[in-house]
Parts: structure tokens; C-alpha cells; sequence
């Protein structure tokens, strides 16, 4: 199966700093790029969708300023979490669609992002 | 809105038991339901898959029947193997909804010798 890439696996970073995630597509071009979180014992949630070379749509009650997220290329989107803060630690994952939003995603192995 | 409920984890079974993940789920319409394993170090990946009602989603010996009435996309296997040992997610898509997915909290399977 196609393959996603995420990187970091894991990062620690103080409060206040910002942090950027990224979510590449090896072997595929993804025109849809999908973020979710994961607090612990809870669901992955669906952050926000990213098009290649458009704004992000972002799901209700997540804030744009604060996870600010780029799909400048059909391989790559980052997430940045700004001026992070120990609630925003939780595990982030991505998901890339080849053929748009209605065509199976593949997934990354996400980031284990813990604030201090 | 929509929501997945799976039985909490960790399960820890011995090779050959047999296996059983619940999975329940509320939603609007007829989604379309998923089961997503994901090994350790790994990315998720798709197990299986059922689009309709009755429809039953199979591979690497997991079974899953998509059932209307009990809303319920229960994760079954006869015989477990230690490289099955994975965290398994249910999951559903909402007709139209393309691949935004709705996740259940996952369930961590040990399997040991």
C-alpha cells in the first residue's frame, strides 16, 4: 500500500514554543491531507482537512491560529502548533488521499507531542 | 453527531484463543464502517471495511458484519497470533463524507505465547 511518512515520532518542547509537524506522502500525490488528535483514552478526532494549495477547513472548536497548517506540495503538509501549552500534548496523526477526499487515506504513524 | 464506541483495552489473550473487539456506533444515515490496526511504530492501516447493511468486511482472518439493527461492527477472529498483537480502531464515515472519519478510542490486543 501507498506510504505516509510523519516525522517527528515524538517530540518534548517547552511552553510557549511552537512546534511543527510533518506529513509527507512518499510514493503517492495526495491532493487531501487530514489531521486528527488523539488525547489519551479518547478518539482520534478530526482536527482540519488540507487541499493542496488552498486554506485548511478546520473542524469546529479547533483554532486555526493556534494549529496552523500548510499543504504547499501534493507530497507535503506540516502542522505547527504555536506558542504550545502542556493541554495541547496529545498524539497527532495524519492522513493522505491520493484521488481527493472520497478515495481510501493512508495513514502516518503519528507524534507523540508532550508540552512542558 | 456521530460517535464509536469500542470496549476498552488492554486485551490479553493467549495464541489460538479466539477474539472478539465490540464496536458500536451512532450515526445519521448509513455510514460506511472501518477497522484500522495499527502495529507498534507504525501508521494506521485499513483491516477491513463494510458499506452496507448485512455486508460483512474480511482479511488476515478478521471478520466484521455490519449490523443495522444492533448498530454494531464487532471485530472477530478464531484463532489470535502474537503478530496480531496491534491497537485496532473502529471507525465510520458518514455517506458523502468522503474519508473524514470518526474514530473509536481504540483497543490495545497483547496476544502471548
Amino acid at each position: 500500500g501507498a506510504v505516509v511518512s510523519q516525522h517527528p515520532s515524538w517530540v518534548i518542547c517547552k511552553s510557549g514554543t511552537s512546534v511543527k509537524i510533518e506529513c509527507r506522502s512518499l510514493d503517492f500525490q495526495a491532493t487531501t491531507m487530514f489531521w486528527y488528535r488523539q488525547f489519551p483514552k479518547q478518539s482520534l478526532m478530526l482536527m482540519a482537512t488540507s487541499n493542496e494549495g488552498s486554506k485548511a477547513t478546520y473542524e469546529q472548536g479547533v483554532e486555526k491560529d493556534k494549529f496552523l497548517i500548510n499543504h504547499a506540495s501534493l507530497t507535503l503538509s506540516t502542522l505547527t502548533v504555536t506558542s504550545a501549552h502542556p493541554e495541547d500534548s496529545s498524539f497527532y496523526i495524519c492522513s493522505a488521499s491520493p484521488g481527493g477526499v472520497f478515495t481510501e487515506a493512508f495513514f502516518g504513524q503519528g507524534t507523540r507531542l508532550t508540552v512542558v | 453527531g456521530d460517535s464509536v464506541t469500542q470496549m476498552e483495552g488492554p486485551v490479553t489473550l493467549s495464541e489460538e484463543a479466539f477474539l472478539t473487539i465490540n464496536c458500536t456506533y451512532t450515526a445519521t444515515g448509513y455510514p460506511s464502517l472501518f477497522w484500522y490496526v495499527q502495529y507498534p511504530g507504525e501508521g494506521l492501516q485499513l483491516l477491513l471495511k463494510a458499506t452496507k447493511a448485512d455486508d460483512k468486511g474480511s482479511n488476515k482472518g478478521f471478520e466484521a458484519t455490519y449490523r443495522k439493527e444492533t448498530t454494531s461492527f464487532h471485530l472477530e477472529k478464531g484463532s489470535v497470533q502474537v503478530s496480531d498483537s496491534a491497537v485496532y480502531f473502529c471507525a465510520l464515515n458518514r455517506p458523502g463524507g468522503g474519508n473524514k472519519l470518526t474514530f473509536g478510542t481504540g483497543t490495545q490486543l497483547k496476544v502471548e505465547l
